[in-house]
């Protein structure tokens, strides 16, 4: 069981450039999100799914759309970078939202973009 | 908006101390509470969650304390191990209908001092 995982690891781009986030989750996870982390900012939510085929808007969206056509798999992607947009992406999966302990976020390792 | 916060920034302890992290929200409406855990060049992990019909749970070494007079939640950590370095997030959510975001506050450091 890997839990989450997200590719690339690391990725450096040029202003105005396009590139895609995956994640990716092995647990039959209903529910799927993207953060980014900024230093002194904490975790701030840009989209997530509540399902295969939904997306959905969270508080910083702008400059990012998403896919969800499998279940298991959520995308992430810019497509004209900014250097605002620099600062580490984490994605996380959930059963569901009620709040009970199996309804927990699990998160990947994250993806460290640098936009230049 | 409301917003998840931190009292301490870092925090030092020696090994084998108590450490306590705390954390205030804002919401009333929350009702379900999570401590993190993350390490550096990691994503969160869940270290434990409360709810609010509850003030207390315990874990193994962790205690989750929730005073909702007040807004404040704490989480304690029993004999602070060097492996519990790391920063500590806090989070809040509503569980009603249509609630999916969770809320981070901005995390606390803490550094294990052998």
């Amino acid at each position: 069981n890997a839990g989450v995982t997200q590719t690339p690891k690391f990725r450096v781009l040029k202003t105005g450039q396009s590139m895609t986030l995956l994640c990716a989750q092995d647990m039959n996870h209903e529910y799927m999100y993207w953060y980014r982390q900024d230093p002194g900012m904490g975790l701030r939510l840009i989209h997530y799914s509540v399902g295969e085929g939904t997306t959905a808007k969270g508080e910083v969206p702008d400059g990012y759309n998403v896919s969800r056509l499998k279940k298991q798999n959520f995308l992430l992607g810019l497509e004209s970078a900014a250097p605002s947009q620099t600062s580490v992406y984490f994605c996380a999966s959930s059963f569901g939202t009620s709040g009970r302990k199996e309804d927990t976020q699990y998160f990947g390792p994250g993806t460290r973009l640098t936009v230049l | 908006g409301e917003s998840v916060g931190l009292h301490l920034p870092t925090l030092s302890v020696q090994e084998g101390d108590n450490s306590i992290i705390n954390c205030a929200y804002s919401n009333s409406a929350s009702d379900y509470f999570i401590w993190y855990k993350q390490e550096s060049g990691k994503g969160p992990q869940f270290i434990i969650d409360i709810r609010s019909n509850m003030d207390k749970r315990q874990g193994q070494r962790v205690t989750v304390l929730l005073n909702k007079t007040v807004k404040h939640l704490s989480l304690q950590i029993a004999a602070t191990q060097p492996g519990d370095s790391a920063v500590y997030f806090c989070a809040e959510k509503w569980s009603g209908a249509g609630s999916y975001q969770l809320t981070f506050g901005k995390g606390t450091k803490l550094s294990v001092i052998p």
